[in-house]
């Protein structure tokens, strides 16, 4: 069975600083790797994700993400964090053997920038 | 481009009651996923349609819970009769056919307090 953990409920980071939300995964083959940020009163919004090649992904907003297939994480990070990152970031993860493609969450991370 | 909507935004019932959620998906995306998110904890799948066919439904709790697909347009998700722990978020998503990797567009969610 595949699962997501997201280890920490909050992050507390100061405006300007690096911002990291941590993501770890579990699933029985090769993932894809997915984040999706939900700003208040808004849909989940997608990022950015890992399918195959470079280990480094780039996304929207100036947010990436580091695959590590032997620590089986998936790490997201901003070099310089803005007050309007603050919001509730979902980590999630799809086994290549669905072909239907179901996501699999993690329980969330609030991000909360303070200026 | 429209998004994925969805409909009530918010909706107060008391146990027994009935309640009807409603997802209108992107023009065009033939998969069409719930979801819900429950008491802070990680987003759960539901079920999955291919158009007007329910692919996957084996994250649906139990058969209180109806989702139909008619014409494969829009979608609803009905609980009948509704229970306490039903209470929570539910989002719907969207994709095109295609690879299982393609993005899930989802939708602002449904608020369902049962009381």
């Amino acid at each position: 069975a595949q699962s997501v953990a997201q280890p920490e409920d909050q992050v507390n980071v100061a405006e300007g600083n690096p911002l990291t939300v941590k993501c770890t995964y579990s699933v029985s083959g090769n993932p894809y790797l997915f984040w999706y940020v939900q700003y208040p009163n808004r849909g989940l919004q997608f990022l950015l994700k890992y399918i195959t090649g470079d280990n480094l992904v780039k996304g929207s907003y100036g947010f990436e993400a580091e695959f590590n297939k032997s620590q089986t994480s998936f790490h997201l990070k901003k070099p310089s964090a803005l007050v309007s990152d603050s919001a509730l970031y979902f980590c999630a993860v799809r086994d290549l053997t669905d072909s239907w493609g179901k996501l699999q969450f993690g329980a969330g991370t609030q991000v909360v920038v303070t200026p | 481009e429209a998004g994925v909507t969805q409909f009530p935004s918010h909706s107060v019932i008391e146990k027994g009651q009935t309640v009807t959620l409603r997802c209108d998906p992107i023009s065009g995306h033939d998969n069409l996923y719930w979801y819900r998110r429950v008491m802070g904890k990680e987003i759960k799948f539901l079920l999955h349609f291919v158009k007007e066919s329910k692919q996957d439904e084996s994250g649906m709790p139990n058969n209180r819970f109806l989702a139909e697909r008619t014409g494969g347009t829009y979608s609803t998700l009905k609980v009948q009769p509704a229970e306490l722990e039903d209470s929570g978020v539910y989002f719907c998503a969207s994709s095109q056919l295609g690879p299982s990797y393609n993005e899930q567009f989802f939708g602002p969610g449904t608020r369902l307090t049962v009381l």
